[in-house]
């Protein structure tokens, strides 16, 4: 158990639709990292917060945002989904924002039909 | 444009014998690389981490060597044993505050009894 708490495990929508995904960190981080996995794909970096300030963007599309809450949860907001948006998320946590070793949640998978 | 490259989606060993996985990189500027593990419907989690001073790390069983020149790095796991079946990820990162974790594609490790 990584300490990382990511719901929900699994979402099946429509396409069209929006979902939030949810992750709390580690207790006592302060960053909290999104990642994408889809088929046959590496884990993609998405976006990075450090105590509720966003510090670092990867590929994420425009129709994904994300935000970090006073009480450091994360949360991940797919909107005007698509087939392709199919994929595990991975939320992880650290310390620091440097990155370093992540603790990983267990990931939310998004069905998207 | 694939910065961590894991060429071998796959790898299958008999139990008690050496894996050896690879990893090459691109990017110069990375001087932090990190392995992972991921069982099926979990999170990746760490396994052992080397920095660029360095050129060998070993934590018992895992050993991880870097060749800067070449822009390699190898995981070798010795003895190989039947619960080290996993995906492993390799993982490089530029030093300094909001430096993110870019992975590879992964390589997936089957240990034979």
């Amino acid at each position: 158990d990584s300490g990382v708490t990511q719901t929900p495990k699994h979402l099946i929508t429509a396409t069209g639709q929006r979902v939030t995904l949810r992750c709390s960190p580690r207790s006592g981080d302060l960053s909290v990292y999104w990642y994408q996995q889809s088929l046959d794909q590496g884990l993609q970096f998405l976006i990075q917060y450090y105590n509720g300030e966003e510090r670092a963007k990867g590929n994420i599309l425009e129709r994904f945002s994300a935000q970090q809450f006073p009480d450091l949860h994360s949360e991940l907001n797919l909107s005007s989904l698509e087939l392709g948006d199919s994929a595990l998320y991975f939320c992880a946590s650290s310390k620091r924002t440097g990155a370093g070793e992540l603790f990983f949640g267990e990931g939310s998978r998004l069905t998207v039909l | 444009d694939q910065q961590v490259k894991q060429n071998s989606p796959s790898l299958s060993v008999q139990e008690g014998r050496i894996s050896i996985l690879n990893c090459d990189y691109t990017n110069s500027m990375f001087d932090y690389f990190l392995w992972y593990k991921k069982y099926p419907a979990e999170g990746p989690t760490f396994l052992i981490s080397i920095s660029s001073i360095k050129d060998k790390n070993e934590d018992g069983r895992f050993t991880v060597f870097l060749n800067k020149s070449a822009k390699h790095l190898s995981l070798h796991i010795v003895p190989s044993q039947p619960g080290d079946s996993a995906v492993y990820f390799c993982a490089a990162t530029p030093s300094g505050a909001n430096s993110k974790l870019t992975f590879g594609k992964g390589i997936t490790l089957s240990v034979r009894p």
